[in-house]
């Protein structure tokens, strides 16, 4: 399997303007994580979907952030307007339940956002 | 609410040497699950191990290893034979049996030298 693929791998952007960025998480996996990495705030979750429904979205930070699951192979999380505080890596993960195993978190490449 | 807690914020150790970092967490459940994980500076989040709380048996995967103090709420990881490749930030994260999400602690970053 190709794993998690995310993209792009790096954004710069003006503040002002929309981003999105993209996720394909591995085949079969039912569960997908947008997580949010800083300096300041280390790694944060951002909200998860279980079978393509949003669960917890606890951790977006405003209503600049949205994110979509429209189906099993794609995501997005769509930041509008950008501002420079949301730059960091956006890291998106998948992985699957079991008869309520708790499977392990595979993570993609990230990607690197920075607003000027 | 679930803690985790990394308290050396950098580590270093020599090439073949032996290093261990820590880990310390905070939770009320009972079933849980903790995990190692590693990122270089290609900055991709790699898992390095898994220990499922049930489970008295350290875990273990080639040269890492855990010392898993279900009592002492404490999680560490043993490097055997450190290699420069191991170069990396070392994230300890925790999972409930109930919930999805990971909680991280705020890494080690661990320098293997020459």
């Amino acid at each position: 399997d190709a794993g998690v693929i995310q993209s792009p791998r790096h954004e710069v952007t003006e503040m002002g303007q929309e981003v999105t960025l993209r996720c394909k998480p591995i085949s079969g996996h039912d569960y997908l994580f947008w997580y949010r990495q800083t300096m300041m705030r280390g790694l944060e979750l951002l909200i998860y979907f279980n079978n393509n429904v949003p669960i917890d979205d606890s951790g977006m930070p405003e209503d600049r952030f949205s994110a979509k699951m429209p189906n099993a192979s794609f995501s997005t999380l769509k930041i509008q307007p950008s501002e420079p505080r949301d730059s960091a890596v956006y890291f998106c993960a998948s992985s699957r339940s079991l008869a309520g195993a708790r499977e392990t978190q595979y993570f993609g490449p990230g990607t690197r956002l920075l607003v000027l | 609410a679930q803690t985790v807690t990394q308290s050396q914020p950098e580590m270093s150790v020599q090439e073949a040497e032996t290093v261990t970092l820590s880990c310390t967490y905070d939770t009320s459940e009972s079933n849980y699950y903790l995990f190692w994980y590693k990122q270089p500076p290609s900055r991709q989040m790699i898992l390095v191990i898994r220990q499922e709380a049930y489970k008295q048996q350290n875990a273990t995967e080639n040269r890492f290893s855990v010392n898993f103090q279900k009592a002492a709420k404490s999680f560490s990881l043993k490097i055997s034979d450190s290699q420069l490749g191991d170069t990396a930030m070392y994230f300890c994260a925790f999972a409930t049996g109930t919930a999805s999400k990971l909680t991280f602690g705020t890494g080690t970053r661990l320098q293997v030298t020459l």
